[in-house]
């Protein structure tokens, strides 16, 4: 398996604009989670999925941010309007009980605001 | 969430050195995870100990789960154990959402 995969690995771009931020779990894995990463906050969940709904939202710092995962190899973050404080790297993880859910984690997105 | 403390927060050895990591939570768990993020920002899965020992190569973990708290030890470092290690939690919600602490940054040098 190639791991969980994130897309893109750098984004750059201009406060107001909207980002889309991509994640493919590992084939089989029935969890997937968003973290970001910063700092100052260190390494926070935004929200978890089990098989593709939503469980926890409430590390979403605002309506700003959305998270959906249509099926069970995709999942999107969005941020719409982008801020400067919400630069970081975001992580996306996937497990399964099959794994006594060890976390496998993507290589992140490293998302500038400017 | 489950508060997760880890201690200390910068660690430095010389090459060959052993170390102990120490992780402290404030409530019972079902899901204890140790990770290593490397220094180009990778995170690797080490160990799932909720509870009991476990050994992989030069590292090892244990969690004493009565006591709420869980060691890593590195023995015979080497400059790739460089980076930041995770300690990460939850709680017997029944959900498998980790919480991490702030890390321990690890310097071997040679």
């Amino acid at each position: 398996d190639a791991g969980v995969i994130q897309s893109p690995r750098h984004e750059v771009t201009e406060m107001g604009q909207e980002v889309t931020l991509r994640c493919k779990p590992i084939s089989g894995h029935n969890s997937l989670f968003w973290y970001r990463q910063t700092m100052m906050r260190g390494l926070e969940l935004l929200i978890y999925f089990n098989n593709n709904v939503p469980i926890d939202d409430s590390g979403m710092p605002e309506d700003r941010f959305s998270a959906k995962m249509p099926n069970a190899s995709f999942s999107t973050l969005k941020i719409q309007p982008s801020e400067p404080r919400d630069s970081a790297v975001y992580f996306c993880a996937s497990s399964d009980r099959a794994h006594n859910y060890g976390y496998t984690f993507g290589s992140g997105t490293r998302l500038t605001v400017v | 969430g489950i508060q997760v403390e880890q201690s200390p927060p910068d660690l430095i050895l010389q090459e060959g050195a052993n170390s102990t990591l120490r992780c402290n939570f404030s409530d019972s768990v079902n899901n204890l995870q140790w990770f290593h993020q490397n220094p180009w920002g990778q995170l690797i899965n080490l160990f799932y100990i909720p509870s009991g020992t476990k050994q992989n190569g030069r590292l090892s973990a244990t969690t004493v789960a009565t006591e709420r708290y869980s060691l890593l030890y590195i023995s015979s470092s080497q400059t790739t154990d460089s980076g930041v290690y995770f300690c990460a939690a939850s709680d017997q919600t029944g959900a498998n959402n980790l919480f991490f602490g702030t890390g321990t940054r690890l310097t071997v040098i040679p």
